[in-house]
């Protein structure tokens, strides 16, 4: 099984539709983030968190919120989805040392109409 | 501030041919971390590597290999002998040792890597 898993992979909404995306990890990491990718932008970090109390805004947060319901479930949401955040979203997980790897999820591409 | 470049955008190489991906890195920490990610066109992202700014071993592991010198901050990534399976993305990326610099990664743009047969 997958060390960190989305839901769902694939979504297609409507502009002002209300959208969660879920992230699950079993590595036990305390550390999760969401990025989103656009063509030609790279990855972009929307939010992160450190540990259930601790979270952060990343450098796109604006129309996302996220909440973090235990210390493997982090989840992202879109309160009133709009075209423009049409893109791949990933979760990703870390350890708590220094310089120390992240790991991804599959990647939720989402497309808002 | 921190900051990656990857300065080739596109690569399109012929099967078998070497290949090697510039990374140029910026920041002020002296201890610092880089790693290389690959993304197929599956669309996952694979960690491949994890360099500490104070090892500049250079590090070879089958067909890719990994060249850092600090002296011109770069970490270079050369696949040789290229395969049609080495098309994807690669990133680059970057972590400062200092508190408020580790607490997340500094992307490049990434280079997108074509292997022709």
């Amino acid at each position: 099984d997958a060390d960190v898993t989305q839901t769902p992979r694939n979504r297609i909404t409507k502009t002002g539709k209300r959208i969660m995306l879920e992230c699950s990890q079993t590595k036990g990491h305390d550390r999760m983030y969401w990025y989103r990718q656009d063509p030609g932008l790279g990855l972009r970090l929307i939010y992160y968190s450190f540990d259930v109390k601790d979270i952060n805004k990343g450098e796109i947060s604006d129309g996302y919120s996220v909440s973090r319901q235990a210390q493997a479930k982090f989840s992202l949401s879109l309160e009133s989805a709009i075209p423009n955040q049409t893109a791949l979203y990933f979760c990703a997980t870390s350890g708590e040392v220094k310089g120390t790897e992240q790991f991804f999820g599959p990647g939720t591409r989402l497309t808002v109409l | 501030a921190q900051k990656v470049t990857q300065a080739q955008t596109e690569i399109s190489v012929v099967e078998k041919e070497d290949v090697t991906l510039d990374c140029v890195y910026e920041t002020r920490d002296t201890t610092y971390y880089l790693f290389w990610y690959k993304q197929p066109p599956s669309g996952e992202l694979v960690f491949l590597i994890r360099r500490n700014s104070f090892d500049e071993q250079n590090e070879i592991s089958g067909r890719y290999s990994w060249n850092f010198q600090k002296s011109t901050s770069s970490f270079n990534f050369t696949i040789t002998a290229s395969q049609v399976v080495d098309s994807a993305v690669y990133f680059c990326a970057l972590s400062g040792a200092r508190t408020g610099n580790n607490r997340k990664l500094i992307w490049g743009l990434g280079t997108s890597l074509a292997v022709n047969p």
